[in-house]
């Protein structure tokens, strides 16, 4: 079985600050894990995608994961937050296996304050 | 390219009756997935299709179904709607299915059943 964890249902942070978005995994095989951004009454939007090619990922907006194997983590940073980021952030996990599923973590809403 | 759309955007329905939502996915891309989305149990998978076939199921009851036409469009009907139905619906499209596939979401059809 697989599974999401993201710790901390709300993250508030100054503009210009570090913004750290928690996401620990659990899977019982190499997993492919993901990062979506919902904005209101919007689908979600992909950031990066984590598929084992490296473990630093890059995506848009300015933001990069890391995947740690050791500590089943895959936290989402970005080093100068913008007012524009403020929306809610997935992190997924995706097993694969013959009944492979998307699973979805609880999300984080981000705030950025001025 | 246009992105994944949904029909209808917005929908009330009253208990007992059944609902069709309807979802044209990215041109070229033939593997749709459905999600519900609501505040308690966050972001979950209803089920997938490829080629007109249902390949992967999540654990939802009989009422809600889907099918997915020769065009790659997917349909996903609701029967004996539940107050516990209310939620965004989200449909989302990928080249071909796979766990390491990017997934792209559409903007949701928000369902209220009073």
């Amino acid at each position: 079985a697989q599974s999401v964890t993201q710790l901390g249902s709300h993250v508030s942070v100054s503009e210009g600050a570090l913004v750290l978005l928690r996401c620990n995994y659990s899977s019982s095989v190499p997993p492919y894990l993901f990062w979506y951004v919902q904005y209101p009454n919007q689908g979600l939007q992909l950031l990066l995608k984590y598929t084992s090619a490296a473990t630093l990922v890059k995506g848009i907006n300015g933001f990069e994961a890391e995947f740690k194997k050791s500590e089943t983590s895959f936290h989402l940073t970005k080093p100068s937050a913008h007012m524009s980021d403020a929306a809610e952030y997935f992190c997924a996990v995706n097993s694969g296996g013959s009944n492979y599923k998307l699973t979805f973590g609880k999300g984080t809403l981000l705030t950025v304050n001025p | 390219k246009a992105g994944v759309t949904q029909t209808p955007r917005y929908l009330i329905k009253t208990r007992g009756q059944q609902v069709t939502l309807s979802c044209s996915p990215i041109s070229g891309h033939r593997s749709v997935s459905w999600y519900q989305q609501t505040p308690g149990q966050g972001l979950q998978f209803l089920f997938e299709y490829f080629s007109e076939t249902q390949r992967n199921k999540g654990n939802f009851p009989g009422r809600f179904s889907g099918r997915q036409f020769s065009n790659s469009r997917s349909e996903m009907n609701v029967s004996t709607l539940e107050l516990g139905d209310s939620a965004l619906y989200l449909c989302a499209s990928s080249l071909v299915p796979g766990p390491q596939e990017t997934q792209y979401f559409g903007p949701g059809t928000r369902l209220l059943v009073l």
